[in-house]
Formats: structure tokens, sequence, C-alpha cells
């Protein structure tokens, strides 16, 4: 009954491989967000949406880009993977307050 | 744009000591306050949010306090035990346009039994 998943939680790939990282929330909420995790740093902006085919560009945006396909469903594209990339990876939902699913761990090569 | 700057980065204390992280944000839009943790290998959990201009807020074990006019926001963990153990993030929201969440860098505490 989690309200926010992620899918893969574990990805490797090599460089220049094609990711797409997904986030579906059951919350009913407006605004979905991906972050990126790497210490030192905390939780930083990817990209972010308020709605189905919307899309916000973030504070760390380059190499990715993202789609919002319906309010519960938001992907995460790297489309041209690089080691930089390495990084836990997490999707919130937010109405007043983030709600965040379980993170994907993905390894480039 | 929102600077959020958390100090210390790392934090040793031992049992029933007390472990204070502070925050500090640039952004006088900001709207909502939130502090949470995270245990290795987990989500975030969200411990408080707060909004007033001046707020203390005890939850269990712990007291926020926030403070408009310095821009600062703090967790204070009364009378740590070693479930304290884990990563926390001060976080800060702001409305431009959109509402947009940014975080502090983290602070590793360890509490020693």
């Amino acid at each position: 009954e989690a309200a926010v998943t992620q899918s893969p939680r574990n990805k490797v790939t090599v460089t220049g491989g094609n990711v797409t990282l997904s986030c579906r929330q059951t919350n009913s909420h407006n605004y979905m967000y991906w972050y990126r995790q790497d210490t030192g740093h905390g939780l930083r902006l990817i990209h972010y949406s308020y709605g189905a085919g919307n899309l916000q560009i973030g504070d760390v945006p380059d190499g990715y880009k993202a789609t919002r396909t319906t309010q519960e469903d938001f992907f995460l594209l790297l489309e041209l993977a690089s080691p930089s990339q390495t990084s836990l990876y997490f999707c919130a939902s937010s109405d007043s307050e983030q709600y965040f699913g379980p993170g994907t761990r993905l390894t480039v090569l | 744009g929102e600077q959020v700057e958390q100090r210390p980065p790392h934090l040793s204390v031992r049992e029933g000591d007390s472990a204070v992280i502070t925050c500090t944000y640039t952004d006088p839009n900001s709207y909502y306050f939130f502090w949470y943790k995270q245990e290795p290998g987990a989500s975030l959990q969200l411990l408080m949010k707060v909004f007033s201009s001046t707020e203390i807020n005890e939850g269990q074990g712990f007291t926020v306090l926030l403070n408009k006019k310095d821009k600062r926001l703090s967790l204070n963990l009364t009378a740590a035990h070693p479930g304290d153990s884990a990563a926390y993030f001060c976080a800060v929201a702001l409305y431009t346009g959109n509402y947009k969440y940014v975080f502090g860098a983290g602070t590793r505490l360890k509490v020693i039994a």
C-alpha cells in the first residue's frame, strides 16, 4: 500500500547506456519530484512537475530528461549515462509536504 | 537561488546527551520548513514540519525551533539514544510560481551507548 513506488530498485549500466527510472504515486498529488542523493550534498533536485504533461527544471538537470505521463507516473531518463550519474535517486510526491519513494540505486560503469 | 547551509556535517554524542543541528537559509520567501531522518539504506522519514514565523515544536524526544528573522532552523534531540543514530536533513519549501524544496547537505549523527 506504499504511496510512492520506484522501479527498478537497483540498476547497473555502462557508460553511454540508456536508463529509465520510474516513479508512481497513489496520493493524488499534483507535484512530483526527482532527486539525486550523494554523500556531502544531501538531496539535489533534478526535475519536477506539477501535473501531467508539465515539466520544471531543477537545480542539477544536465544529462537528465523527465516526463510526466499521468498524474501518477513520473519518469527520469538518462539517454547517455555517465559514471558521474552513479547515485541514489529518490522520487517524491507532494501536497504541503513531500512523501518519498524507497529510492533507486544506479551504478554507471 | 535559495542556499541552505546545515551544520555540523558529522556529530557524535553519548547516550543521554543532547544533539543540536542547525540550518540557515537565504530566501525570505521560504514558506515551510522540514526535518527528515534517514536511517542507513532507507528513505527519508518526516520528523516535523513548521511554518510559523517563530515556532517551537516538540516531538517525541526532540524540539524544533524556527526563527524567520534570523533565517535559522534547528533540531534539538534532547536525550539522544542509539536509535537516533542516522542522517538528518533540513529542507525548505519555496514558492516561485511552483513549489520547490531545497535540502541541506545533512548531518550524520552517531549516538554512543
